[in-house]
């Protein structure tokens, strides 16, 4: 596709579940982020994976967070044991990474995780 | 990376310029200053990015002080689809994650 894309937008679900949240980078971008944005406030960053490297999972808020990259590629962002305080968009961004300057990040348009 | 101060919001009438300031008074020599926005209910998109130069795209131009302790994005005919939050940040160019803190939100008015 022609950018990144989330799936499923929009996900309700009850307290205690757990969620998989999925993101397709722009085919080629070697560095894909996770992020969260709670209603009204600004972005959180959750994980960084970059290529081959041990991703960053310094903003990750606990232990029930995680997240997978196969292939270099779809990332899948897992929620164990949901709280109501989980309830946020989860935005993905990936981008280029080859000894360019610069490296804007592209954003997906998100997955509004709703919890009961 | 270095904190960004944004007014909380701004309006701006429709076809005049909207001038965004930033201030970013603790910047580092390598760091750059990135502008993104983000329309309500869609992820953030990529604006324009500059290092000390003042930089033009299709989209904007930045203004960037000789001190590189501010500067100013302006959407030269404001529009109602520019009614977004605009997001200053500086980081470095191997910088990983983006800090976006609460940005400016403008409203562009009919």
């Amino acid at each position: 596709g022609a950018g990144v894309s989330q799936s499923p937008s929009n996900k309700v679900t009850e307290k205690g579940k757990d969620v998989e949240l999925r993101c397709d980078p722009i085919s080629g971008h070697t560095a894909l982020y996770w992020y969260r944005q709670s209603l009204g406030q600004g972005l959180e960053f959750l994980i960084y994976f970059q290529g081959n490297s041990a991703p960053d999972k310094s903003g990750l808020p606990s232990d029930r967070f995680s997240a997978e990259r196969t292939g270099g590629s779809v990332s899948t962002l897992t929620i164990q044991r949901t709280q109501q305080e989980d309830s946020a968009v989860y935005l993905c961004a990936s981008s280029l990474m080859s000894g360019r300057v610069y490296n804007e990040q592209f954003f997906g348009p998100g997955t509004r995780l709703t919890v009961l | 990376d270095a904190k960004t101060t944004q007014p909380p919001s701004m309006d701006c009438a429709e076809g005049r310029a909207a001038n965004l300031p930033c201030n970013h008074s603790t910047i580092s020599g390598n760091e750059y200053v990135y502008w993104y926005r983000q329309i309500h209910s869609q992820g953030p998109q990529y604006i324009i990015h500059g290092l000390k130069n003042n930089e033009t795209n299709e989209m904007a131009s930045l203004i960037i002080t000789e001190d590189r302790k501010s500067s100013t994005l302006i959407l030269p005919h404001a529009t109602l689809r520019d009614t977004a939050v605009y997001y200053c940040i500086v980081r470095v160019v191997s910088g990983q994650n983006f800090v976006f803190g609460p940005g400016t939100r403008l409203s562009v008015l009919p």
